[in-house]
């Protein structure tokens, strides 16, 4: 199976620009979503297909990367934003996710 | 407006099972696979599995093969997963979500609200 190794948490400040990293076990090419979390939430997808803005996301989220190395970047970070986040492949089955990573206010 | 409604909140004995299901509204059903995906309380999202509810094809992580069944209704349009011989390892919270079937990236755009299955005597 991939796997993805995402780092567990980052302490931010608001207003600041906050980069989230992803990195699998093998190349998935562009085969690489980013969804977010809240408390008691469904996950939402934020970033298809390693850099493609989902409709109705905030243009302050971003995404980039191919092959084994990817990133989430909000710029700047709001209040609303603090949740969790996590990577997943589909380049191949079984599809798997990252362990998340917590976004925390300094 | 696309929705995906789960049913309610189960409490289940240490060796039954639990059928949860998915109502789907508001898109073509057999037009998305529908997926499950587990998260245990406090832990991340594990994929079980999907099904194609245009030809009841499924595919399932490994893991949960001998667990999860997954069927849907195409006259319903209603998506089911069956959890059998449960134990405390199965309690958390699934959900159903689905992708697009001629779009190979296979991303997850809509996702039900969750289950909350829990295992306890």
């Amino acid at each position: 199976d991939t796997v993805l190794t995402q780092s567990p948490a980052l302490a931010v400040s608001l207003g600041q620009r906050v980069t989230i990293s992803c990195r699998a076990s093998k190349s998935v090419s562009t085969y690489m979503h980013w969804y977010q979390q809240k408390s008691g939430q469904q996950p939402k997808l934020l970033i298809y297909s390693a850099s493609n803005l989902e409709s109705g996301v905030p243009s302050r989220f971003s995404g980039s990367g191919s092959g084994t190395d990817f990133t989430l970047t909000i710029d700047p970070v709001e209040a609303d934003d603090i949740a969790n986040y996590y990577c997943q492949q589909s380049n191949e089955l079984p599809y798997t996710f990252g362990a998340g990573t917590k976004l925390e206010l300094k | 407006e696309v929705l995906l409604q789960q049913s309610g909140a189960e409490l289940v004995r240490p060796g039954s099972s639990v059928k949860i299901s998915c109502k789907a509204s508001g898109y073509t059903f057999t037009d998305y696979y529908m997926h499950w995906v587990k998260q245990r309380p406090e832990q991340g999202l594990v994929w079980i599995g999907r099904i194609n509810p245009a030809n009841g094809n499924t595919v399932y992580a490994e893991k949960f093969k001998s667990k999860a069944t997954l069927t849907a209704d195409k006259s319903s349009n209603t998506a089911y997963m069956q959890l059998s011989s449960l134990t405390s390892e199965d309690t958390a919270t699934y959900f159903c979500t689905r992708s697009e079937t001629t779009d190979y990236y296979y991303y997850f755009d809509y996702w039900g609200q969750g289950v909350m299955v829990t295992v306890s005597s």
